[in-house]
């Protein structure tokens, strides 16, 4: 069972470009999460999808975008990044109740230049 | 509104003594809390939680944690580190009374285990 994928696991990119960074689960998770890190500051919810079909804002949700088509997949796009978007991204996924702990993806590592 | 605060940065510690990594959280309605662990270049997995019943939760590598609902407190200990221990370690609180997964992360505690 591979749990939760990220793709790419790192990429450069030039600021003004648009670049959507893929998560897939095979737990059957219903809730997913897009967090990311920065040193100091812990990990911060960028957004987060209850269920297929539904999304909503986390703590530093401007510049970013979710969909969840399915219960698999998650995507996070950058419409246009910014060097403040570099940053390492974990997606995440859980049973989406309060007393679920989240399984975590490997990262993926953005630098925006 | 809801907040995690881990009270060291760093840790640094010496291969086989005892460590404690402090965490205190701030919510007006009752929590389940998390352990992380994060070691170099991967992502977080679960150390241990506590969801109700007994105070002192057990969990993987020989780490347990303690609530005290008084002092709004979910310490993370080990009575014998090693050098494997060495990773990033994060305290996390169930969000709000909305039954939701969302989790409030502290900033991260490093524990540096010297030999």
């Amino acid at each position: 069972i591979a749990g939760i994928t990220q793709a790419p696991t790192s990429q450069i990119l030039a600021a003004g470009r648009r670049m959507t960074l893929r998560c897939t689960q095979d737990m059957r998770h219903n809730a997913m999460y897009w967090y990311r890190q920065d040193l100091g500051l812990g990990l911060r919810l960028i957004h987060y999808s209850n269920t297929a079909g539904t999304t909503g804002k986390g703590e530093v949700p401007d510049g970013y975008s979710v969909s969840r088509a399915n219960t698999d997949d998650f995507p996070l796009t950058l419409a246009s990044a910014v060097p403040s978007q570099t940053s390492v991204y974990f997606c995440a996924s859980s049973e989406g109740t309060r007393m679920n702990e989240q399984f975590f993806g490997p990262g993926t590592r953005l630098t925006v230049l | 509104a809801q907040s995690v605060t881990q009270l060291d940065s760093q840790v640094p510690v010496f291969e086989e003594a005892p460590v404690e990594l402090r965490c205190n959280y701030s919510s007006s309605v009752s929590v389940y809390l998390f352990w992380y662990v994060q070691y170099p270049n991967q992502g977080l997995q679960l150390l241990l939680k506590y969801l109700s019943g007994s105070t002192l939760v057990k969990g993987i590598n020989g780490f347990e944690a303690e609530f005290n609902k008084s002092q709004t407190s979910f310490h993370l200990r080990k009575p014998s580190v090693h050098i494997s221990d060495t990773a990033e370690y994060f305290c996390a609180v169930s969000h709000g009374s909305s039954n939701t997964g969302k989790l409030i992360f502290g900033q991260g505690t490093t524990l540096q285990v010297k030999p």
